[in-house]
């Protein structure tokens, strides 16, 4: 069991737009910023997006995220079939003496 | 251009200890958080411990905690992480992950991955 809860699968159609959802707590979300990671099969995991809604340089701007509250999103527009991998979200948890946690992943099928 | 390199991985009977190394270049190592994060087969990411750029900040996940112990030797560009008591479902590829001046989980390069498979 995840403390940042992700759907396990979402899909879209190419050039569709899909969002990916990512929920937690005060402690974590509610309190620290949000990444996002991209995984094709058999790689490490990529960033997305860190501190919230912020692009790394060589990610496409059809990757977005947002923050509100307890919760996080991550918006992929004019969907590609590259883009068909797995996503996970991660954040600092404050509770205890602090550790990080990550979302139990996403995996994005483009039909 | 950053580079992250793992080593240290490998079959362990359950009981047993090893020691994992990320060898890292291209950035001022000592100015970063480091992370490590495993991925067991088939399964999501997990956060498994975190320190700070000078050491002097450790943080573990509840799941290896008293059994693994990450440290760097910034003279050496270099994370490590000991497992000691390994577990069957330690069993996992590990991967070093460089973060943002302190911990606060924004990993923006990782390394390629150890396997440590803990099996009899």
């Amino acid at each position: 069991q995840s403390v940042l809860t992700q759907p396990p699968s979402a899909s879209g159609a190419p050039g569709q737009r899909v969002t990916i959802s990512c929920s937690g707590s005060s402690s974590n979300i509610g309190n620290n910023y949000v990444s996002w990671y991209q995984q094709l099969p058999g790689t490490a995991p990529k960033l997305l997006i860190y501190r919230n809604n912020q692009r790394p340089s060589g990610v496409p701007d059809r990757f977005s995220g947002s923050k509100s509250g307890t919760s996080a999103s991550l918006v992929i527009s004019g969907l590609r079939s590259e883009d068909e991998a797995d996503y996970y979200c991660a954040a600092w948890d404050d509770s205890l003496s602090g550790r990080g946690v990550f979302g139990g992943g996403t995996k994005l099928t483009v039909l | 251009e950053v580079q992250l390199l793992e080593s240290g991985g490998g079959l362990v009977q359950p009981g047993g200890s090893l020691r994992l190394s990320c060898t890292a270049s291209g950035f001022i190592f000592s100015n970063y958080a480091m992370s490590w994060v495993r991925q067991a087969p088939g399964k999501g990411l997990e956060w498994v411990s975190s320190i700070s750029g000078s050491g002097g900040s450790t943080y573990y996940a509840d799941s290896v905690k008293g059994r693994f112990t990450i440290s760097r030797d910034n003279s050496k560009n270099t994370l490590y992480l000991q497992m000691n008591s390994l577990r069957v479902e330690d069993t996992a590829v590990y991967y070093c992950a460089k973060d943002d001046a302190v911990v606060i989980i924004e990993f923006d390069y990782w390394g390629q991955g150890t396997l440590v498979t803990v099996s009899s």
